[in-house]
């Protein structure tokens, strides 16, 4: 049963830590996204992969840092130079030849206290 | 700069009528636009797609309409049932460097389907 996972479900952390999300696809897709969304506003780019050992910034990427070793894993890490890191993490990935078309996993709550 | 907006933050459709998202965008360069539906606590599905040099696209009780002289898309559900309940977002679609696409997404329009 192909898609993507993200663990854990709700994070907690202080504030100061670093602090790494997990997203795993075994969907065979080469793209994979992070999103992040907070209340009343759509999802805001953070990072993006083509290809295994690539990655460029999104729209948001300060404070924020990313690996792609393998094709199915793309963990995100928040920094603690991120200012306002509470948020909804959401992780996804497209397809070869419909690259338009995200699937996202179940994302990712994390509250910094 | 929010390129892609949904002005209505929020819309209550009675069950069986029809549902109207809207959605307006200022980049010339999107090239196709999407629909994604997400329930609460989870993310984001697909719902429907339409390339910029269509004004249709339907997939069942789906519509989506483009106007590229507005710069404004819209989703029509019909009829509405209740478990079309959710926050409706809009996404837009060009490429960055080395063939990447890029989704820009509105806001999102909770949708309440009344019984």
């Amino acid at each position: 049963d192909g898609g993507i996972t993200q663990s854990p479900k709700y994070l907690f952390r202080k504030e100061g830590q670093n602090v790494t999300l997990s997203c795993e696809q075994n969907l065979n897709h080469d793209a994979m996204y992070w999103y992040r969304q907070d209340p009343g506003q759509g999802l805001r780019l953070i990072y993006y992969s083509q290809i295994v050992n690539d990655f460029q910034k999104g729209d948001i990427a300060e404070g924020y840092s990313v690996s792609r070793e393998k094709k199915e894993s793309f963990p995100l890490t928040v920094t603690s130079a991120q200012k306002n890191p509470t948020a909804f993490y959401l992780c996804a990935s497209s397809r070869p030849g419909f690259v338009r078309e995200q699937f996202f996993g179940p994302g990712t709550r994390l509250t910094v206290l | 700069d929010q390129q892609v907006k949904q002005n209505s933050p929020s819309l209550s459709v009675q069950e069986g009528r029809i549902s109207i998202l809207n959605c307006d965008y200022t980049n010339s360069m999107f090239d196709y636009f999407l629909w994604y539906k997400k329930y609460p606590a989870e993310g984001p599905t697909f719902l429907i797609s339409i390339s910029s040099i269509k004004d249709k696209n339907e997939d069942g009780r789906f519509t989506v309409f483009l106007n590229k002289s507005a710069k404004h898309l819209s989703l029509h559900i019909v009829p509405s049932q209740p478990g079309d309940s959710a926050v409706y977002f809009c996404a837009a679609s060009h490429y960055l460097i080395q063939g990447a696409q890029k989704l820009v997404f509105g806001q999102g329009t909770r949708l309440t389907i009344n019984p």
